[in-house]
């Protein structure tokens, strides 16, 4: 079945640490996204791909990097310079600008 | 700037109890305005899309409904597996990099009791 893959599915980092985000979908979606959710504010854009090898900022993409390398795969890595990175992370892809397949999710805790 | 406010923020309903959720939007050029549900821990599931006024899509004991300003999600004699949280998105028609944004609501959470 096609669909999108997020992994870990919980994820713990400590003060100082990179940790990456994987995420891949076996379904020639063109298009993925990284957002993120906290309570009471919704789904913020982190960034956002629309072909391999580019990519452009979201609206919160400060602390953040990704990398396109390849269709299916569209890995985050949260940095050191994001100071407050406990979060819900959500993958995304989508094919000639429709509606998003969403993964499962990432929850992110720092300890 | 697009902008999507959903209304209320949360609605407790007893099971049967029909009642609606709104959708608020501003946007330049509405390419399609998309409603997902989301149970807690889990990423959102894809419930519709509308792409002109006046649309209406159905599902079960959900209705969803377009105007040039708002959407309305009805939900008709609701049952407790209806509890999730309900979300709103909108894509602009803007040529360019950015067309395939979509631009979220803040979600309306919705609790059916038995």
């Amino acid at each position: 079945d096609g669909g999108i893959t997020q992994s870990p599915k919980y994820l713990f980092r400590k003060e100082g640490q990179n940790v990456t985000l994987s995420c891949e979908q076996n379904l020639n979606h063109d298009a993925m996204y990284w957002y993120r959710q906290d309570p009471g504010q919704g789904l913020r854009l982190i960034y956002y791909s629309q072909i391999v090898n580019d990519f452009q900022k979201g609206d919160i993409a400060e602390g953040y990097s990704v990398s396109r390398e390849k269709k299916e795969s569209f890995p985050l890595t949260v940095t050191s310079a994001q100071k407050n990175p406990t979060a819900f992370y959500l993958c995304a892809s989508s094919s000639q600008g429709y509606g998003y397949t969403f993964g499962s999710g990432t929850r992110l805790t720092v300890v | 700037e697009d902008q999507v406010t959903q209304s209320p923020e949360a609605l407790r309903l007893q099971e049967g109890e029909s009642s609606s959720l709104n959708c608020s939007y501003t946007v330049s050029g509405l390419r399609g305005l998309f409603w997902y549900r989301q149970d807690p821990g889990k990423g959102p599931e894809f419930l519709f899309t509308l792409y002109s006024a006046g649309e209406e899509k159905e599902k079960e004991r959900l209705k969803a409904t377009l105007t040039k300003k708002e959407s309305f999600l009805h939900i008709t004699a609701p049952k407790p597996e209806d509890s999730a949280t309900y979300l709103c998105a909108v894509q602009a028609g803007r040529s360019g990099g950015s067309n395939y944004k979509l631009t979220f609501g803040k979600g309306t959470l919705l609790t059916v009791n038995p």
